[in-house]
């Protein structure tokens, strides 16, 4: 059965470091979006993106987020300079076409910041 | 604003007894609701969804939930739980327009005795 897979699992980065967290969607979906879960917290939509373009994004996703498409596969979440509160589980999902749809969601990528 | 509320933070059930997880909801337009399971350290996996068909919506693996519009309500059943059903289950709606963006509710543990 095709998945969602997420790489790395667990990232561990220092306050100000750069991350980019992977995201390899089912191949046949169309619209990829990003969500996170601050420990403890429920989990919150980010951003969604459609046609090489972000199609919406919630107030968290400032401009120090970023996502894109560089090929294909992979659907790339980047923090420019993290801090503290970017602790958190992300969640990439995918789904085959809009509206009221299931999508499919990876894993996650636990990401530490110190 | 749509919303849920799941007014359950844990739930503690003996195996074989039934499952009962609540969820109410929020919205100013026809929603589509679902329940999302997260075992340990997996993906946000779907049960199963409401959107605007039948109001009683089976799910995988024996679960059921109810749209009831006079209530706003969308709670989740099980008849016999089972020890693999120990889980966090979420609550979560959409708004049946556009790009979806899911919104999640806190999220209800669900424990299994033997």
């Amino acid at each position: 059965e095709p998945e969602v897979t997420q790489t790395p699992s667990h990232q561990v980065t220092q306050m100000g470091q750069e991350v980019i967290l992977r995201c390899v969607p089912i191949s046949n979906h169309l619209y990829f979006y990003w969500y996170r879960q601050i420990l403890g917290q429920k989990v919150e939509f980010l951003v969604s993106f459609y046609n090489n373009e972000i199609s919406e994004k919630s107030e968290i996703f400032d401009d120090q987020f970023s996502v894109e498409r560089p090929d294909g596969s992979n659907f790339t979440l980047k923090i420019r300079s993290t801090k503290l509160e970017d602790s958190a589980m992300y969640f990439c999902a995918s789904s085959e076409w809009e509206g009221a749809n299931e999508q499919f969601f990876g894993p996650g990528t636990r990401l530490t910041v110190l | 604003a749509q919303s849920v509320t799941q007014l359950d933070s844990h739930v503690s059930v003996s195996e074989g007894t039934p499952v009962l997880l609540r969820c109410n909801y929020s919205s100013s337009y026809s929603p589509s609701l679902f329940w999302y399971v997260q075992h340990p350290n997996k993906g946000l996996q779907l049960l199963l969804k409401y959107t605007s068909a039948a109001t009683l919506v089976k799910g995988i693996n024996g679960f059921e939930a109810e749209f009831k519009k006079s209530e706003t309500s969308f709670h989740l059943t099980k008849p016999s739980a089972h020890m693999s059903d120990a889980a966090e289950y979420f609550c979560v709606v959409s708004l049946n327009t556009g790009f979806q963006k899911l919104v999640f509710g806190t999220g209800t543990r669900l424990l299994v005795s033997p």
